[in-house]
């Protein structure tokens, strides 16, 4: 069955590098893969959907990149802020209509 | 403004004693979804619905039960909860299951 690998350990970055988080999946390449926002205790918000078609997609100071060679997606925010600092989840596609296959998230840390 | 809406957003309860979760959304969303998500896990899916009147089983909808009865609504309901039910609940909206939007998660704690 397909499944989905976070880094589980919080990655650390200095304010205004670049931030890259990473999403790797084992079985099939999913039509779509999505990136969502978490902070603590709150619901996790939409960022950015990429498509099995579409190499890398771009929303201010994010970009989504889908190497389905790799199994891969990147995630990478540029310009880091501590405002930045939250659990990222990778979400993609169980090949169902209406379910979705989720990651357990990476928490990141942007230090002034 | 638009969103999803969820209460109690806490609620210790004991084991038995049955329960409702309240879910609303104001977007004319036709897809709804129960999450519940325990520390290491990802987001596991309950129950979701297609639209009104329409649910399915997600991954983990044992001791839970959905209904639809209004486009806007998706209440939970645990009949008889039990400590392993103790976790963070979220319901979700969206036209599709691309770009969900979710609610601010209801804390349960089950003696």
């Amino acid at each position: 069955s397909q499944k989905i690998e976070q880094n589980s350990e919080a990655l650390n970055i200095q304010e205004g590098k670049t931030a890259t988080l990473t999403c790797n999946y084992t079985n099939y390449s999913p039509a779509y893969l999505q990136w969502y926002r978490q902070d603590p205790g709150r619901g996790p918000v939409f960022l950015l959907l990429i498509r099995e078609n579409e190499k890398e997609k771009r929303k201010e100071r994010l970009k989504v990149t889908f190497d389905t060679t790799l199994k891969q997606s990147l995630f990478h925010i540029t310009a880091s802020q501590p405002a930045d600092s939250a659990t990222y989840l990778c979400a993609l596609d169980s090949g169902s209509n209406y379910q979705l296959i989720w990651g357990a998230g990476t928490k990141l840390i942007i230090k002034p | 403004e638009a969103q999803v809406t969820q209460n109690p957003r806490y609620l210790i309860t004991v084991t038995g004693k049955k329960l409702t979760v309240t879910c609303s959304q104001n977007m004319n969303h036709e897809y709804m979804s129960w999450y519940r998500q325990d520390p290491g896990l990802g987001l596991r899916q309950i129950y979701y619905s297609m639209n009104v009147e329409v649910t399915d089983k997600g991954d983990v909808p044992e001791g839970y039960k959905v209904s639809r009865k209004e486009k806007r609504n998706f209440p939970l309901i645990l009949e008889s909860p039990s400590p392993n039910q103790t976790s963070l609940y979220f319901c979700a909206s969206g036209d599709s299951v691309y770009e969900q939007f979710f609610g601010p998660g209801t804390r349960l704690t089950v003696l």
